[in-house]
């Protein structure tokens, strides 16, 4: 199993260009996580979803983000347009039941500039 | 109160010495807790999970959790630099869904 896939690993980007994050979850797991982290604020759930239909966004800063899962392999987070604030390394996470820990993602780390 | 709570630490131990790390919550009837640990500049790996009151062993780690006192703690044996690490307790809090809080994290130095 090759574990949670994120891509890119590092992203430098321009204030108020479109930022796109990738992550497929480990196959067979039922819900999918994006966390961001920073030193600040620690590991903040933006989004999860099950069974690919989005269950919790209270997270979501604001309407620049947006976040879509359109098949159990998949997932992107999209910001638009990036701020210097959003600078982060965002995690992505699966789990296959509600009962368990999740596996997360090597994690984007996102530099807005 | 934060939901989730840890000491920032950093937290120094001897090599070969027991390292505690402390976690409290605010939601009483919180059901499943875990522990991971993240590395600078990695990624958090999950390390030991617990649901029932009491210890749980795995290793040289061992978890404990006090639902009534809203507790749940890490103990790690025989402390190694190699566990040197931040440890970031998780809760699954009630009305939460599947979603995990975590708190802010404990930095530990186990020093030679």
């Amino acid at each position: 199993d090759a574990g949670v896939i994120q891509s890119p690993r590092h992203e430098v980007t321009e204030m108020g260009q479109e930022v796109t994050l990738r992550c497929k979850p480990i196959s067979g797991h039922n819900s999918l996580f994006w966390y961001r982290q920073t030193m600040m604020r620690g590991l903040e759930l933006l989004i999860y979803f099950n069974n690919n239909v989005p269950i919790d966004d209270s997270g979501m800063p604001e309407d620049r983000f947006s976040a879509k899962m359109p098949n159990a392999s998949f997932s992107t987070l999209k910001i638009q347009p990036s701020e210097p604030r959003d600078s982060a390394v965002y995690f992505c996470a699966s789990s296959l039941q509600a009962n368990y820990g999740y596996t997360f993602g090597s994690g984007t780390r996102l530099t807005v500039v | 109160q934060k939901e989730v709570e840890q000491n920032s630490g950093p937290l120094s131990v001897p090599e070969g010495a027991i390292a505690s790390l402390n976690c409290t919550y605010s939601d009483r009837v919180s059901q499943s807790f875990f522990w991971y640990r993240q590395y600078s500049g990695k990624s958090p790996e999950l390390i030991m999970s617990i649901y029932s009151n009491g210890d749980k062993e795995d290793g040289r780690f061992t978890a404990q959790l006090n639902k009534a006192s809203q507790y749940v703690s890490l103990l790690i044996r025989d402390s190694q630099p190699s566990d040197s690490a931040t440890y970031l307790c998780a809760v699954r809090l009630t009305g939460g869904g599947n979603k995990l809080t975590f708190g802010t994290g404990t930095q530990l130095k186990v020093e030679l």
